[in-house]
């Protein structure tokens, strides 16, 4: 089974920009979450989707929103970009809405605001 | 609301010796814990998880609820155990997953 992917793999965007991401989740796989990490606060998350609806969602500006499509694939946006959202941004999918149960993580997507 | 703290950034240990790695959580329900792990130039990946109760590659963790921690232990550290270890947390449904700050592990010849 191929992994989760993500694209692109990284970016470099302008303040004031906005930029959309993409996650391809494992095949079969409806759980996709979203994580920011940067050296200074690590890895931190940011929303989960499952069957297209937005579950669970971390302390983050509107700026930050995200969705996901009928075949599990993911994107997340950001808006107006700062300079404090480079990070690089991970995706995990996992099989099963059961808290328990492993994610699979992406190589993620280096974003940086200049 | 939940938290995960490691409380060491580094640890340094000798191959062969033992390397403990703590974990500490705040969550008032019943969690479930893991330790994720990310070797270099690799993607983070699941090392082990408190409701399987297994030993993965050596490495053991006990979930102790009075303490709230779950350390995550090997007896005999290998150069390959070098890498980045993650303690996290999941406590309501859904798969969020608060992560500590994390603990780099090298483990010397």
């Amino acid at each position: 089974k191929a992994g989760v992917t993500q694209t692109p793999r990284y970016l470099i965007k302008t303040r004031g920009q906005q930029v959309t991401l993409s996650c391809s989740p494992i095949s079969g796989h409806r759980s996709v979450s979203w994580y920011q990490q940067t050296p200074g606060q690590g890895l931190q998350f940011l929303f989960e989707y499952f069957s297209e609806t937005q579950r669970n969602k971390g302390n983050f500006p509107g700026r930050f929103s995200g969705r996901q499509f009928s075949n599990s694939r993911s994107e997340m946006n950001v808006s107006t970009l700062e300079l404090g959202d480079s990070a690089l941004y991970l995706c995990a999918s996992s099989s099963r809405e059961d808290r328990s149960y492993e994610q699979y993580f992406g190589p993620g997507t280096r974003l940086t605001v200049t | 609301a939940q938290r995960v703290t490691q409380p060491e950034k580094l640890l340094s240990v000798f191959k062969g010796a033992p390397v403990e790695l703590k974990c500490n959580y705040s969550y008032s329900g019943s969690p479930e814990l893991f330790w994720y792990v990310q070797y270099s130039r690799q993607r983070l990946q699941l090392l082990l998880r408190h409701i399987s109760r297994e030993s993965i590659k050596g490495f053991t963790a006990d979930l102790n609820k009075g303490e709230t921690s779950f350390h995550l232990k090997k007896p005999f550290a290998q150069e390959e155990d070098s890498a980045m270890y993650y303690c996290a947390l999941s406590g309501a449904a859904g798969n969020k997953l608060t992560f500590g700050g994390g603990t780099r592990v090298l483990v010397k010849p």
